[in-house]
This record gives C-alpha cells, structure tokens and sequence, in this order.
C-alpha cells in the first residue's frame, strides 16, 4: 500500500523558516518525480514544485523561486521542502505527491500525502 | 506559460443530473490533462488522466473527452458521494499555471 506522510509544518514569522518532509512507502521511490502542491485556506491547489526521481532536475513556481529549495533523500525514502523567507501568502495545506507522469516539471499523481498545515503569522 | 480556465466555477445541481465541467488551456496540450475530485480537509484524489483515461476503482458514470485546448469532464447521474470540488490539471509541458481554479459542485 503507497503512503506518503508530511511532517513539520506548523506556525512560523513572517521572515521565518521550515523545513517541511514527506516519507514515502510502498513504491519504488527513486524511480519517481515528486511534487509539492499547497493550498491555501478556502482556495485551490497550487503547484509549487517538482524534483526528478535522481534529484538531479528541480522546478520551482515563480511565487517560491528563490526561497524555497526541494531535496530528496532515496536512501530514506524522503521528499522535503525547505522553505525559507516566508511570507503570510505561503500559508497554506502543503501536499507532497508523486509523480505518475511527467512532462519536464509537469507532473500528474495518483498518490498525495494528508497534508501538513503552514501558518505564516506574526 | 500555459494558463488553465475551468468553467463554471461553481455549478449547484441534484442527484441523478447530468453535469458537465470545461477546462480550457491556453495553448494546446495534446490529450495531457487530467481530473480530480476534493473533498473539504482531504487531498485530491485523481479521477481521470490522458483527458479520458479513467482511473482504476473510479466510477463509469465519470468521463473525460477533449484534446488541444478544450477538454470535458462529465458526471452522468450525480450520486450524493460526487458533490465536491473539482480541478483540472496540465502535465504537456513545464508551467507554473498547471491547475485549474476549480469548480464547486453543490446540492441544488
């Protein structure tokens, strides 16, 4: 059975740090890409970014670029997302989510984890 | 970039009606698309990829059509289980803009 379960979200400052992880298990990890989508409250899904099976390639929204870094750990079966300078707009449901089928960063999933909530606030 | 309009946003109907769903892109896409369903506090949950491939355990009352820009999401009979929120998504190339803004399907 495919699990994937976020961890380290929480309340933070405007200006403040996270460092988000999603440990996966029941498929071949390292053979896919995977994603972070994150919803804010009341809205819809936002792609955020995408790291190959390798970890070799890595895409990011305009809206993080710069601040946020995604990583994986094939060893551990491990996906994060370290988010940096955060703002009040990063606060958000944030979803790692495999990648069934890529195009480039583009990616659609079948597997998504429950979520880990962000809370940017001062 | 490629931007993803879904209409309507909000689509109130009751069960055993037939609904249906539009997703445009705005540049072609090829058949690159896929559907999902979300519920409040859940993750989505894939229905359909490759614009009409169903998903293994997802009901034969939903299909997908389209290919280029315009695409389709269709519910035949609604069921009380289907009222929920609805997202398109691209995955023909790498853009920023790959989901839709989503549709609400409510009880009438």
């Amino acid at each position: 059975e495919v699990q994937m379960l976020e961890s380290g979200g929480g309340l933070v400052q405007p200006g403040g740090s996270l460092r988000l992880s999603c440990a996966a298990s029941g498929f071949t990890f390292s053979s896919y890409a995977m994603s972070w989508v994150r919803q804010a409250p009341g809205k819809g899904l936002e792609w955020v970014s995408t790291i190959s099976g390798s970890g070799g390639s890595t895409y990011y929204a305009d809206s993080v670029k710069g601040r946020f870094n995604i990583s994986r750990d094939n060893s551990k079966n491990t996906l994060y997302l370290q988010m940096n300078f955060l703002r009040a707009e990063d606060t958000a449901v944030y979803y790692c989510a495999n990648g069934r089928a890529c195009s480039g960063g583009s990616c659609y999933s079948d597997y998504w984890g429950q979520g880990t909530l962000v809370s940017v606030s001062s | 970039d490629i931007q993803m309009t879904q209409s309507p946003s909000t689509l109130s109907a009751s069960v055993g009606d037939r609904v249906t769903i539009t997703c445009r892109a705005s540049q072609s896409i090829s058949s690159w698309l896929a559907w999902y369903q979300q519920k409040p506090g859940k993750a989505p949950k894939l229905l359909i990829s490759k614009a009409s491939s169903l998903e293994s355990g997802v009901p034969s009352r939903f299909s997908g059509s389209g290919s280029g820009t315009e695409f389709t999401l269709t519910i035949s009979s609604l069921q009380p289980d289907d009222f929920a929120t609805y997202y398109c998504q691209q995955y023909n190339t790498y853009s920023p803009g790959s989901f839709g803004q989503g549709t609400k399907l409510e009880i009438k």
